[in-house]
């Protein structure tokens, strides 16, 4: 069974606009951590942003927060005021206590003009 | 300087060819990993190492060898390449905290 859906293949924002790409995770572990990264064309990985899931709070960073909904078992991205340069792959992805890492099948972002 | 190389970025080799790809960092982490990716499945972990003696099996290790040389170098080895792991290569690094990885710049391989 898959441990991350990533449902959105690609998705389209206009510069400035906010814009939110789901995640869905599957895990009975208690403790585990949520990530998001980006991979422009250039093919590198970017971490964002991290979420424990002992974390009371949703995490931020800069542009990006992530909307934790524990008992929907969702980490949904939110990028505010889109960039050209978000135009990217944007992978969740989770890490359980078997120390195991997986990663959904991304998401393509492209910002418009 | 990156903090985390790959050696070679990009290589086309033969079926049956035996094949490394080498991993170094400077962040000083003692995690390891290494992913492929393949065109819509995503990252998918080979194998996976938290110091030097330990060394681990990931979703994906068949016809994939590991090293763990020291605390900064991770390579991965293919005995004997097939065409179907022509992917993109990926080493990352943690420090076993928040566990964030921090990815080296892939490696294309091609297997013929």
């Amino acid at each position: 069974a898959q441990k991350i859906t990533q449902t959105q293949p690609g998705m389209f924002v206009q510069e400035k606009e906010a814009v939110t790409l789901d995640c869905t995770y599957d895990t009975s572990d208690p403790s585990y951590g949520l990530f998001w990264y980006k991979q422009p064309s250039s093919g590198e990985m970017i971490f964002l942003i991290y979420q424990g899931s002992y974390d009371q709070q949703n995490a931020t960073e800069g542009r990006y927060s992530l909307n934790f909904q524990k008992a929907r078992k969702s980490a949904n991205l939110v990028i505010s005021a889109s960039q050209l340069g978000d135009s990217a792959m944007y992978f969740c992805a989770m890490i359980d206590t078997g120390n195991q890492f997986y990663f959904g099948t991304g998401t393509s972002l492209t910002v418009i003009p | 300087d990156a903090d985390v190389t790959q050696t070679p970025r990009n290589r086309i080799t033969k079926t049956g060819k035996r094949i490394m790809l080498e991993c170094s960092q400077t962040k000083g982490h003692d995690r390891m990993y290494w992913y492929r990716q393949d065109p819509g499945l995503g990252l998918r972990l080979i194998y996976y190492s938290f110091d030097v003696k330990d060394i681990n099996k990931g979703e994906i290790s068949d016809g994939y060898s590991v090293s763990r040389q020291a605390q900064a170098k991770f390579s991965l080895s293919l005995e004997s390449a097939i065409p179907n792991q022509t992917a993109l290569y990926f080493c990352a690094t943690s420090d076993g905290l928040r566990e964030t990885q921090y990815f080296g710049p892939g490696t294309r391989l091609l297997v013929l």
